[in-house]
Protein backbone atom coordinates (compact mmCIF):
# COMPACT_ATOMS: atom_id res chain seq x y z
CA UNK A 1 0.00 0.00 0.00
CA UNK A 2 2.12 2.86 -1.68
CA UNK A 3 2.28 6.45 0.25
CA UNK A 4 1.74 9.67 -0.83
CA UNK A 5 4.31 9.93 -3.89
CA UNK A 6 6.01 13.15 -4.93
CA UNK A 7 8.05 13.66 -7.48
CA UNK A 8 10.76 15.00 -7.91
CA UNK A 9 12.35 15.00 -5.35
CA UNK A 10 14.39 17.58 -5.99
CA UNK A 11 13.90 20.42 -8.58
CA UNK A 12 16.67 22.88 -9.69
CA UNK A 13 15.46 25.91 -11.37
CA UNK A 14 16.74 29.19 -12.49
CA UNK A 15 14.90 32.67 -12.30
CA UNK A 16 12.31 33.03 -14.53
CA UNK A 17 12.12 29.51 -15.59
CA UNK A 18 8.83 27.47 -14.76
CA UNK A 19 8.38 24.55 -11.82
CA UNK A 20 5.66 21.49 -11.62
CA UNK A 21 6.18 19.93 -8.71
CA UNK A 22 3.96 16.25 -8.71
CA UNK A 23 1.66 14.35 -6.29
CA UNK A 24 0.05 10.73 -6.05
CA UNK A 25 -2.02 10.75 -3.32
CA UNK A 26 -2.45 7.28 -1.13
CA UNK A 27 -4.87 5.19 -2.41
CA UNK A 28 -8.46 5.77 -1.59
CA UNK A 29 -7.65 9.66 -0.67
CA UNK A 30 -9.60 11.72 -2.93
CA UNK A 31 -8.41 14.88 -0.67
CA UNK A 32 -4.73 16.63 -1.37
CA UNK A 33 -3.16 19.44 0.39
CA UNK A 34 0.22 21.10 -0.72
CA UNK A 35 2.12 23.15 2.20
CA UNK A 36 5.34 25.01 1.63
CA UNK A 37 8.24 24.65 4.50
CA UNK A 38 10.52 27.90 4.07
CA UNK A 39 14.58 27.28 5.55
CA UNK A 40 13.89 27.35 9.81
CA UNK A 41 10.15 27.36 9.63
CA UNK A 42 7.01 25.41 9.88
CA UNK A 43 4.83 24.20 7.15
CA UNK A 44 2.51 26.65 5.81
CA UNK A 45 -0.65 25.32 3.96
CA UNK A 46 -1.36 26.77 0.49
CA UNK A 47 -3.99 24.86 -1.41
CA UNK A 48 -6.38 22.41 -0.16
CA UNK A 49 -8.17 20.11 -3.74
CA UNK A 50 -10.08 17.73 -4.13
CA UNK A 51 -10.64 16.00 -7.67
CA UNK A 52 -11.10 18.54 -10.52
CA UNK A 53 -12.02 21.57 -7.56
CA UNK A 54 -9.77 23.48 -5.45
CA UNK A 55 -11.94 23.68 -2.20
CA UNK A 56 -9.39 26.51 -0.49
CA UNK A 57 -6.71 28.41 -1.69
CA UNK A 58 -6.33 31.14 0.51
CA UNK A 59 -2.78 30.48 1.58
CA UNK A 60 -1.52 30.46 -1.86
CA UNK A 61 0.33 33.47 -3.32
CA UNK A 62 -1.86 35.43 -5.94
CA UNK A 63 0.65 35.83 -8.79
CA UNK A 64 2.87 32.88 -10.08
CA UNK A 65 1.03 30.08 -8.46
CA UNK A 66 -1.63 27.48 -9.69
CA UNK A 67 -2.03 24.02 -8.42
CA UNK A 68 -4.95 21.52 -10.44
CA UNK A 69 -6.29 17.88 -9.05
CA UNK A 70 -7.39 17.04 -12.53
CA UNK A 71 -9.87 13.65 -13.14
CA UNK A 72 -6.99 11.27 -14.00
CA UNK A 73 -3.51 11.43 -13.00
CA UNK A 74 -1.41 13.28 -9.85
CA UNK A 75 -2.15 16.55 -8.27
CA UNK A 76 0.48 19.58 -10.07
CA UNK A 77 1.73 22.36 -7.76
CA UNK A 78 2.98 25.25 -10.62
CA UNK A 79 5.36 27.97 -10.11
CA UNK A 80 5.81 30.20 -12.91
CA UNK A 81 8.77 32.85 -13.41
CA UNK A 82 10.37 31.56 -10.29
CA UNK A 83 12.60 33.75 -7.75
CA UNK A 84 15.18 32.93 -5.13
CA UNK A 85 12.34 33.37 -2.59
CA UNK A 86 10.39 30.07 -4.19
CA UNK A 87 13.26 28.10 -2.57
CA UNK A 88 11.37 25.78 -0.73
CA UNK A 89 10.11 22.50 0.54
CA UNK A 90 7.21 21.62 -1.14
CA UNK A 91 5.16 18.87 0.73
CA UNK A 92 2.10 17.23 -0.17
CA UNK A 93 -0.41 15.59 1.83
CA UNK A 94 -3.58 12.81 1.11
CA UNK A 95 -6.81 12.36 2.95
CA UNK A 96 -9.87 10.12 3.19
CA UNK A 97 -13.27 11.05 1.63
CA UNK A 98 -14.38 13.87 4.50
CA UNK A 99 -16.69 11.14 7.38
CA UNK A 100 -17.53 14.30 9.00
CA UNK A 101 -14.83 13.41 11.53
CA UNK A 102 -11.35 14.83 11.53
CA UNK A 103 -9.03 13.70 9.23
CA UNK A 104 -5.62 13.10 9.49
CA UNK A 105 -3.20 14.01 7.16
CA UNK A 106 -0.56 11.78 5.42
CA UNK A 107 2.35 13.52 4.14
CA UNK A 108 4.89 12.64 1.07
CA UNK A 109 8.76 12.96 1.18
CA UNK A 110 8.19 16.56 -0.16
CA UNK A 111 9.75 18.04 -3.13
CA UNK A 112 12.67 20.98 -2.74
CA UNK A 113 12.85 22.96 -5.00
CA UNK A 114 16.23 25.51 -5.60
CA UNK A 115 16.03 28.35 -7.38
CA UNK A 116 19.69 29.68 -9.09
CA UNK B 1 1.03 36.07 13.63
CA UNK B 2 1.42 32.91 14.70
CA UNK B 3 -1.52 31.06 15.86
CA UNK B 4 0.20 28.01 17.04
CA UNK B 5 3.48 28.19 18.86
CA UNK B 6 6.20 25.96 20.24
CA UNK B 7 8.52 28.11 21.89
CA UNK B 8 10.92 25.88 22.23
CA UNK B 9 13.29 25.50 19.42
CA UNK B 10 15.17 22.46 20.71
CA UNK B 11 15.27 19.86 23.70
CA UNK B 12 17.64 17.23 24.89
CA UNK B 13 16.66 14.53 26.79
CA UNK B 14 18.86 11.27 28.00
CA UNK B 15 17.25 8.33 26.64
CA UNK B 16 15.15 6.20 28.71
CA UNK B 17 14.08 9.86 30.44
CA UNK B 18 10.49 11.55 29.29
CA UNK B 19 10.36 14.04 27.11
CA UNK B 20 7.95 16.96 26.89
CA UNK B 21 7.13 18.82 24.39
CA UNK B 22 5.08 21.76 24.29
CA UNK B 23 2.47 24.05 22.29
CA UNK B 24 0.23 26.83 22.55
CA UNK B 25 -2.38 28.12 20.46
CA UNK B 26 -4.42 31.30 20.09
CA UNK B 27 -7.30 30.13 18.11
CA UNK B 28 -9.78 29.25 20.50
CA UNK B 29 -11.78 28.15 17.65
CA UNK B 30 -9.09 25.27 17.02
CA UNK B 31 -10.91 22.05 18.61
CA UNK B 32 -8.46 19.31 16.29
CA UNK B 33 -4.97 18.90 17.21
CA UNK B 34 -1.95 16.61 15.47
CA UNK B 35 1.59 15.52 16.75
CA UNK B 36 3.52 15.15 13.53
CA UNK B 37 7.72 13.55 13.58
CA UNK B 38 9.78 15.06 10.86
CA UNK B 39 13.49 13.51 9.94
CA UNK B 40 15.71 15.15 7.78
CA UNK B 41 15.02 15.19 4.27
CA UNK B 42 11.65 13.11 4.70
CA UNK B 43 7.84 14.37 4.95
CA UNK B 44 6.14 14.98 8.47
CA UNK B 45 4.95 11.42 9.75
CA UNK B 46 1.79 11.82 11.86
CA UNK B 47 2.17 10.27 15.52
CA UNK B 48 -0.65 11.34 17.40
CA UNK B 49 -4.32 13.41 17.71
CA UNK B 50 -6.66 14.58 20.15
CA UNK B 51 -9.91 16.47 19.43
CA UNK B 52 -11.17 19.02 22.18
CA UNK B 53 -13.79 17.18 23.62
CA UNK B 54 -10.77 15.24 25.43
CA UNK B 55 -7.96 16.04 27.58
CA UNK B 56 -6.32 13.37 27.36
CA UNK B 57 -5.00 10.66 24.36
CA UNK B 58 -2.09 7.82 24.47
CA UNK B 59 -0.73 5.01 22.17
CA UNK B 60 2.09 3.14 23.11
CA UNK B 61 4.75 5.79 24.20
CA UNK B 62 3.01 8.68 23.14
CA UNK B 63 0.36 10.91 25.18
CA UNK B 64 -0.90 14.05 24.23
CA UNK B 65 -2.52 16.64 27.11
CA UNK B 66 -5.03 19.11 26.05
CA UNK B 67 -5.48 22.14 28.32
CA UNK B 68 -8.40 24.31 26.27
CA UNK B 69 -8.75 26.96 29.11
CA UNK B 70 -4.83 27.69 28.92
CA UNK B 71 -4.76 26.81 25.01
CA UNK B 72 -1.99 24.95 25.72
CA UNK B 73 -1.14 20.69 24.67
CA UNK B 74 2.09 18.97 25.33
CA UNK B 75 3.39 15.56 23.74
CA UNK B 76 4.81 12.91 26.51
CA UNK B 77 7.51 10.63 25.44
CA UNK B 78 7.92 7.67 27.91
CA UNK B 79 10.94 6.25 28.19
CA UNK B 80 12.59 8.50 25.18
CA UNK B 81 14.58 6.57 22.56
CA UNK B 82 17.78 7.88 20.35
CA UNK B 83 14.87 6.80 17.28
CA UNK B 84 12.96 9.38 18.92
CA UNK B 85 15.46 12.20 17.58
CA UNK B 86 13.77 14.70 15.03
CA UNK B 87 11.78 17.88 14.94
CA UNK B 88 8.22 17.25 15.71
CA UNK B 89 5.54 19.63 15.05
CA UNK B 90 2.22 20.80 16.82
CA UNK B 91 -0.40 21.21 14.43
CA UNK B 92 -4.53 22.34 14.60
CA UNK B 93 -7.76 22.82 12.62
CA UNK B 94 -10.61 24.39 13.14
CA UNK B 95 -14.13 22.52 13.97
CA UNK B 96 -15.76 22.97 11.04
CA UNK B 97 -13.00 22.58 8.69
CA UNK B 98 -11.91 18.86 9.70
CA UNK B 99 -8.82 17.50 7.56
CA UNK B 100 -8.07 21.16 5.71
CA UNK B 101 -5.78 23.82 6.19
CA UNK B 102 -4.04 22.71 9.35
CA UNK B 103 -1.80 25.24 10.96
CA UNK B 104 1.36 24.11 11.61
CA UNK B 105 3.99 25.10 14.58
CA UNK B 106 7.59 25.91 13.33
CA UNK B 107 8.65 22.78 15.19
CA UNK B 108 10.85 22.18 18.05
CA UNK B 109 14.01 19.65 17.47
CA UNK B 110 14.55 16.65 19.88
CA UNK B 111 17.56 14.86 20.52
CA UNK B 112 17.53 11.54 22.41
CA UNK B 113 21.36 11.27 24.23
CA UNK B 114 22.27 7.82 24.40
Amino acid sequence: NAGVMQNPRHLVRRRGQEARLRCSPMKGHSHVYWYRQLPEEGLKFMVYLQKENIIDESGMPKERFSAEFPKEGPSILRIQQVVRGDSAAYFCASSPSSTGLPDTQYFGPGTRLTVL
Amino acid sequence: DQQVKQNSPSLSVQEGRISILNCDYTNSMFDYFLWYKKYPAEGPTFLISISSIKDKNEDGRFTVFLNKSAKHLSLHIVPSQPGDSAVYFCAASVGDNYGQNFVFGPGTRLSVLP
